[in-house]
């Protein structure tokens, strides 16, 4: 079975604080996104990734980067925490090939910025 | 753009009860059509997909059926039971933008009463 994990199920921080959300995928999938999810608006791409060094803009990418020094981990980083940014985070990962487009999720991290 | 749309929540159902969620979709080209399913707490989980048209997903009693000429991709089950209580995303394969990316539709939270 495809695992996705992700580093903490809940986090709270402060305005301001730089905050490092990570998440790992033991399939060697090459495709790996984070999302938010809030009420109402459903899921959100935020940045995701086709490779190793390789990131492309979502939706949403104001506020956050993103780090993929391995092939298994990619890393959000919310540089300077903001109260707006309080949300559910969703880690997905699946195979860079035409057909095989399902997306594996993470259990989430909820975030709340104090 | 592409996009999803799939009927507001939320649905409240006695156990035993016939279930629709309706998701239509706007594409270019030929999509692939997912149902993901949140448990409380959770991330999300692939319930089903269909790759072409005509085709039908099932899964622990869920059916939904690619429709090109409808543009729609409906869950349906015949017999809810208390533990399907989640919220369901449609989704689609976004070709028409970066090969990988899904686009959701809002979501739609089912309560299933005993």
């Amino acid at each position: 079975d495809v695992k996705v994990t992700q580093s903490s199920r809940y986090l709270v921080k402060r305005t301001g604080e730089k905050v490092f959300l990570e998440c790992v995928q033991d399939m060697d999938h090459e495709n790996m996104f984070w999302y938010r999810q809030d009420p109402g608006l459903g899921l959100r791409l935020i940045y995701f990734s086709y490779d190793v060094k390789m990131k492309e803009k979502g939706d949403i990418p104001e506020g956050y980067s993103v780090s993929r020094e391995k092939k298994e981990r990619f890393s959000l980083i919310l540089e300077s925490a903001s109260t707006n940014q309080t949300s559910m985070y969703l880690c997905a990962s699946s195979f860079y090939r035409t057909g095989e487009d399902t997306q594996y999720f993470g259990p989430g991290t909820r975030l709340t910025v104090l | 753009g592409d996009s999803v749309t799939q009927m507001e929540g939320p649905v409240t159902l006695s156990e035993e009860a016939f279930l629709t969620i309706n998701c239509t979709y706007t594409a270019t080209g030929y999509p692939s059509l997912f149902w993901y399913v949140q448990y409380p707490g959770e991330g999300l989980q692939l319930l089903l997909k269909a790759t072409k048209a005509d085709d039908k997903g099932s899964n622990k009693g869920f059916e939904a059926t690619y429709r090109k000429e409808t543009t729609s991709f409906h869950l349906e089950k015949g017999s809810v039971q208390v533990s399907d209580s989640a919220v369901y995303f449609c989704a689609l394969s976004d070709y028409g933008g970066s090969q990988g990316n899904l686009i959701f539709g809002k979501g739609t939270k089912l309560s299933v009463k005993p």
